[in-house]
């Protein structure tokens, strides 16, 4: 499997619920970056997250990490239609000598009017 | 400020044709980086470039190629097209040289290889 992948890949709410995206990965990070892509379109950042910070909040968005884990979530509360889009988790990391971002599989989140 | 820019939005080409896709990174930004995204494969690294010098290059054939000019401007390009390069290819940049920045994404370029 790849180095971050997300989970659910599909995720269908009503307007007004939370959504909960979470994102495994395989080897130490120096940071984790969280995404929004819009249909066919290029990619918004949304958070950045350090590997010695355990959460972030930016407005509706909260997302936590667990080193030990290897994971992180990002929460989305109080959805809007808006926010219908796939979502990215992408690690940093050291290989071969560089710095590399890599990106997961994506979770497609349907927000329903 | 103007976002990152990718020209042209949309092509088509024929397989075995070659294709030069560009990027302009936002204005002072010396980093680019260049993904592949497809409906199989996601979204994959292709290479980066900081201060015309490529730092880093995925697991890609030698068919796909790129330069950056000295101001910041980057190019990518295929030869020798096959049907499976079609995707959607997007450019970020950064302001320094570290990963721990922020990306800036282009709108992308989507490549169909008839």
């Amino acid at each position: 499997s790849q180095q971050g992948e997300e989970d659910p890949q599909a995720l269908s709410i009503q307007e007004g619920e939370n959504a909960t995206m979470n994102c495994s990965y395989k080897t130490s990070i120096n940071n984790l970056q969280w995404y929004r892509q819009n249909s066919g379109r290029g990619l918004v950042h949304l958070i950045l997250i350090r590997s010695n910070e355990r959460e972030k909040h930016s407005g509706r968005l909260r997302v936590t990490l667990d080193t030990s884990k290897k994971s992180s979530s990002l929460l989305i509360t109080a959805s809007r239609a808006a926010d219908t889009a796939s979502y990215f988790c992408a690690t940093d990391a050291h290989s071969g000598g560089y710095q590399k971002v890599t990106f997961g599989t994506g979770t497609k989140l349907q927000v329903i009017p | 400020k103007a976002g990152v820019t990718q020209t042209p939005r949309y092509l088509i080409k024929t397989r075995g044709q070659q294709v030069t896709l560009s990027c302009s990174p936002i204005s002072g930004h010396r980093s680019v980086s260049w993904y592949q995204q497809t409906p199989g494969q996601g979204l994959q690294f292709l290479f980066e470039y900081f201060s015309e010098t490529q730092r880093n290059k995925g697991n890609f054939p030698g068919r796909f190629s790129g330069r950056q000019f000295s101001n910041s401007r980057s190019e990518m390009n295929v030869s020798t097209l096959e049907l499976g390069d079609s995707a959607l290819y997007l450019c970020a940049s950064r302001w320094g040289s570290y990963t721990n920045t922020e990306a800036f994404f282009g709108q992308g370029t989507r490549l169909t290889v008839v």
